[in-house]
């Protein structure tokens, strides 16, 4: 079964630098979740998107952005990183209501 | 804001022997879902409660809802060394927000 794709797995940045990172979401799921997962840590929520448009908000900084595109993948953009962004991010996707399905997350290092 | 807690943190469990980890919520869920983390891992969806009292089972594991939809319990019989993880539970106050979890309890098998 299709499960959701996170990319890169990996990614190592500078501080003040820009990530990107990619999330393609089960077909037909219609609502897309951003959390991050530092070590040790719970997931905790960042951003959603319900069939394309943002849903709900949580404990995001302003250095971060996201959308969901018309083919339904969704980016999270990070700007002027920090040493304290440097965390595993997840990408989950749902039926409204259901339970979500965790892509295998981009472990991003800031050095 | 609602808050969800989870007790305990950590869970040392001789193999074979059974365990419980506790969930509580601040507010009323309309449902309650959990989710096991392998290390180094991502969070895999295990069940979704969503009635009051109900009681679902999947072979050695029982999870259960309380009868005012605010707390939960997992409990594992027989414990295995495949059981090993973090072991979340996530709630949602209704059909449309985002899942909020609880700390996690980290169970670690002695064999």
């Amino acid at each position: 079964a299709a499960g959701v794709i996170q990319s890169p797995r990996h990614l190592i940045k500078e501080k003040r630098e820009t990530a990107t990172l990619k999330c393609y979401p089960i077909p037909r799921h219609d609502t897309v979740y951003w959390y991050q997962q530092g070590p040790g840590q719970d997931p905790q929520f960042l951003i959603s998107f319900y069939e394309k448009m943002q849903s709900d908000k949580g404990s995001i900084p302003d250095r971060f952005s996201a959308q969901q595109f018309s083919d339904y993948h969704s980016e999270l953009n990070m700007s002027s990183l920090e040493l304290g962004d440097s965390a595993l991010y997840f990408c989950a996707s749902s039926l409204t209501g259901r339970g979500y399905t965790f892509g295998s997350g981009t472990r991003l290092t800031v050095v | 804001g609602q808050q969800v807690m989870q007790i305990p943190q950590y869970q040392h469990v001789q193999e074979g022997e059974d365990f419980t980890t506790y969930c509580n919520s601040s507010t009323t869920l309309s449902n309650i879902q959990w989710y096991k983390q392998r290390p180094g891992g991502h969070p895999v969806f295990l069940i979704q409660l969503v009635k009051s009292g109900e009681v679902k089972k999947q072979k050695r594991l029982t999870f259960q809802f309380g009868e005012a939809k605010k707390n939960s319990s997992l409990h594992i019989t027989a414990t295995q060394t495949t059981d090993v993880g973090t072991y979340f539970c996530a709630g949602l106050t209704d059909s449309w927000g985002k899942l909020q979890f609880g700390a996690g309890t980290q169970v670690v098998v002695t064999p």
